[in-house]
């Protein structure tokens, strides 16, 4: 079946650390696939995506790239902020809907 | 700027009563979907609808039901609430098969 595993967290950094989480999956054929984030009391947001191998996503400084060879979609930022706390979801969507999520990812920036 | 708007952020309830989540968005997506986040289990889908009074089973639907009589609007029921169902509750909406879903803020509902 389709699924997603994620870093476990919680994960705990200081200010302009470097932060990667993460991401492999499971599915058959060429599935989209998605980082969303959300921040302490609100719904999920679009973070980033990439719909085919080798693509890019990018957005607020963080980036994820669709590896097809290691079935990996590891998100990455190169100097975090403390705003940049909250729980973070991969995802996959192998038939452009339906998305099946990673168990989340804790992520606290401290001062 | 687009929105699914959730009815309400917190709701206590008792168990056994019927409860209703609503959940409308103003971008005439044709599918949306509820899921219910739990710590330590991510996000599991319920319900989802590709359009006007069609729906489909999620990956954990017992206990709930749905109803979709107008595009923009897809409502949660939970027939008889019970504790176990006390939980965040998230609905989404999206526009294409590609994903990109939009999330509302949710609904804390607590059954006592």
């Amino acid at each position: 079946g389709n699924s997603v595993t994620q870093m476990e967290g919680p994960v705990t950094l200081s200010e302009e650390a470097f932060l990667t989480i993460n991401c492999t999956y499971t599915a058959t054929g060429y599935p989209s696939l998605f980082w969303y984030v959300q921040y302490p009391g609100e719904g999920l947001q679009l973070l980033l995506k990439a719909t085919k191998a080798d693509d890019k996503g990018s957005n607020k400084g963080f980036e994820a790239t669709y590896r097809k060879e290691t079935t990996s979609f590891h998100l990455e930022k190169g100097s975090v902020q403390v705003s940049d706390s909250a729980v973070y979801f991969c995802a996959l969507s192998p038939q452009g809907y339906k998305l099946s999520f990673g168990a989340g990812t804790t992520v606290t920036v401290r001062a | 700027d687009v929105k699914v708007t959730q009815s309400s952020r917190y709701l206590v309830k008792r168990t056994g009563e019927k409860v209703f989540l609503e959940c409308v968005q103003d971008m005439d997506h044709e599918n949306m979907f509820w899921y219910r986040q739990d710590p330590g289990l991510g996000l599991r889908l319920i319900y989802f609808s590709y359009d006007v009074k069609m729906k489909e089973k999620g990956d954990i639907p017992e206990g709930y039901s749905v109803s979709r009589e107008k595009k923009e609007r897809f409502s949660l029921i939970l027939e008889s609430a019970s504790t176990n169902q006390t939980s965040m509750y998230l609905c989404a909406s999206s526009s294409d098969r590609a994903g990109g879903y939009t999330f509302g803020s949710g609904t804390r509902l607590t059954v006592v």
